[in-house]
């Protein structure tokens, strides 16, 4: 398994204003994944970050509105920019290890 | 496009019965196959993963899978109100990192 630690577990944050989630691994991984899970939705993908390159983003988000760090193997950092109420949601840092995908317990975040 | 689906639910049984999940995914390259549990409020919580087809017990969760009708199911058995949570069906396929994941069954197990 993988132990994973988000920061800050939530957030009331303001439209127009940033924040930046950290994700940290117990252990090196080489990718690290964010989505984003909506209230009573899916999880969305929202980009893969491997260290030492840019991340990979999927189709409707952009490196501008979601600008990500992997400095090193066990640490990546997520941040939301320019928020609006649309951005309300839970963001998840996920790893993989031996073929299975670990969740981190999530970031709630509320743009007001 | 990956599919995986599932039906939304909610899946009613009572406690002490088996719930019964299913999931299909439409691609065929698909070899890593995975059943996750959300609680409300929390994150996902990897709890079977099965690669080859037939059966995979773990205490009281047994996966299925069948590759021919791409077709992966989640037995509970002796449901209790704690299982009571929304299970995510996940299916990777070979040599791609990324899962797709269903959109989930909420499972409500009534006392």
């Amino acid at each position: 398994s993988a132990v994973i630690s988000q920061k800050p577990s939530r957030d009331i944050c303001q439209r127009g204003t940033s924040l930046t989630i950290q994700c940290q691994v117990d252990s090196q991984v080489t990718m690290m994944f964010w989505y984003r899970q909506q209230p009573g939705q899916s999880l969305t993908l929202i980009a893969t970050a491997n260290q030492g390159s840019e991340a990979t983003y999927e189709s409707g988000f952009v490196i501008d509105k979601f600008p990500i760090s992997r400095p090193n193997l066990t640490f990546s950092t997520l941040t939301v920019s320019n928020m609006s109420p649309e951005d309300s949601s839970i963001y998840l840092c996920s790893v993989v290890r031996a073929d299975e995908q670990y969740f981190g317990p999530g970031t709630r975040l509320t743009v007001t | 496009q990956k599919e995986v689906e599932q039906n939304s639910g909610p899946l009613s049984v009572p406690e002490g019965a088996i719930a019964s999940l299913n999931c299909t995914y439409s691609d065929r390259g698909s070899q890593s196959f995975f059943w996750y549990r959300q609680y409300s409020g929390k994150s996902p919580e990897l709890i079977m993963s099965i690669y080859s087809n037939g059966d995979k017990e773990d205490g009281r969760f047994t996966a299925q899978l069948n590759k021919a009708s791409q077709y992966v199911s989640l037995l509970i058995r002796d449901s209790q109100p704690s299982d009571s949570a929304t299970y995510l069906c996940a299916v990777k396929s070979e040599g791609y990192q990324k899962v797709t994941f269903g959109t989930g069954t909420k499972l409500q197990v009534i006392p």
